[in-house]
C-alpha cells in the first residue's frame, strides 16, 4: 500500500516568515515528488516538482528530497498571507500509474 | 491550451436521481484521472483511463457509480442512483503518458445530493 503522509495542520505563520511543510512517503521506489496548492474551493495546481535527492528553488518556493529518508518538503520564503492555502503532497511511480496524494496540509499566513 | 474542462461546475439533485458528470482532458494527454474530494477523506482516486481503456476502477465505492470513456477527447462518471454521502467535489486530472509526468486538475464539479 502506497501512502503519503502529512500534517494536516493548521500550520500558521507569520507574514515574512519561512513556511516549512514536510511529506513523507511508504514506498522507496517513489521516482518523481510533486508539491500542488490547492485554495479553497478551487481545484489543486502544480507549483513545484522534484525528482532527485537535494534542493530544488524556483522563486519563492524550495523543494528538498531525500530519498534515504523517504522524505520531502517545501519552503516557502518570505510567506505572504496570499501563500494562504492547503498544500498536496503528491508522489509518482513507474510506469503510467496515478500520482498517490497526501490529505494536504493547511497554511495560514497571518498578516 | 485550455485546461482540463469540466461540466457540470455545480449540481444539486435530489437522493436518487442520475447524476452525469463530464470531462474535456486537454488535448494530446492519454491519462485521465477521476477523483472525488471530501474534508474527512481528502483526495481520493475513484478511477483512471489509458488509451481510453479503464485501468483500475477500485476506487469506486459502489455499483452505482460508472466511468466511460468513448474517446480521447470525452469522459463520463455516472452515480445512479446518487445518495447524500456522495456529495463531494469531483475532480478529472489528465496528463501524457510517462513517468514522472505532471497530472493537470480540472476546476472540479460541486455535487450536493439532498
Amino acid at each position: 500500500q502506497k501512502e503519503v503522509e502529512q500534517n494536516s495542520g493548521p500550520l500558521s505563520v507569520p507574514e515574512g516568515a519561512i513556511a516549512s511543510l514536510n511529506c513523507t512517503y511508504s514506498d522507496r521506489v517513489s521516482q518523481s515528488f510533486f508539491w500542488y496548492r490547492q485554495y479553497s474551493g478551487k481545484s489543486p495546481e502544480l507549483i513545484m516538482s522534484i525528482y532527485s535527492n537535494g534542493d530544488k528553488e524556483d522563486g519563492r518556493f524550495t523543494a528538498q528530497l531525500n530519498k534515504a529518508s523517504q522524505y520531502v518538503s517545501l519552503l516557502i520564503r518570505d510567506s505572504q498571507p496570499s501563500d494562504s492555502a492547503t498544500y498536496l503532497c503528491a508522489v509518482g511511480y513507474s510506469g503510467n500509474t496515478p500520482l498517490v496524494f497526501g490529505k494536504g496540509t493547511r497554511l495560514s499566513v497571518i498578516a | 491550451d485550455a485546461g482540463v474542462i469540466q461540466s457540470p461546475r455545480h449540481e444539486v439533485t435530489e437522493m436518487g436521481q442520475e447524476v452525469t458528470l463530464r470531462c474535456k482532458p486537454i488535448s494530446g494527454h492519454n491519462s485521465l484521472f477521476w477523483y472525488r474530494q471530501t474534508m474527512m477523506r481528502g483526495l481520493e482516486l475513484l478511477i483512471y483511463f489509458n488509451n481510453n481503456v479503464p485501468i483500475d476502477d477500485s476506487g469506486m465505492p459502489e455499483d452505482r457509480f460508472s466511468a466511460k470513456m468513448p474517446n480521447a477527447s470525452f469522459s463520463t462518471l455516472k452515480i445512479q442512483p446518487s445518495e447524500p454521502r456522495d456529495s463531494a467535489v469531483y475532480f478529472c486530472a489528465s496528463r501524457t503518458a510517462g513517468r514522472g509526468e505532471t497530472q493537470y486538475f480540472g476546476p472540479g464539479t460541486r455535487l450536493l445530493v439532498l
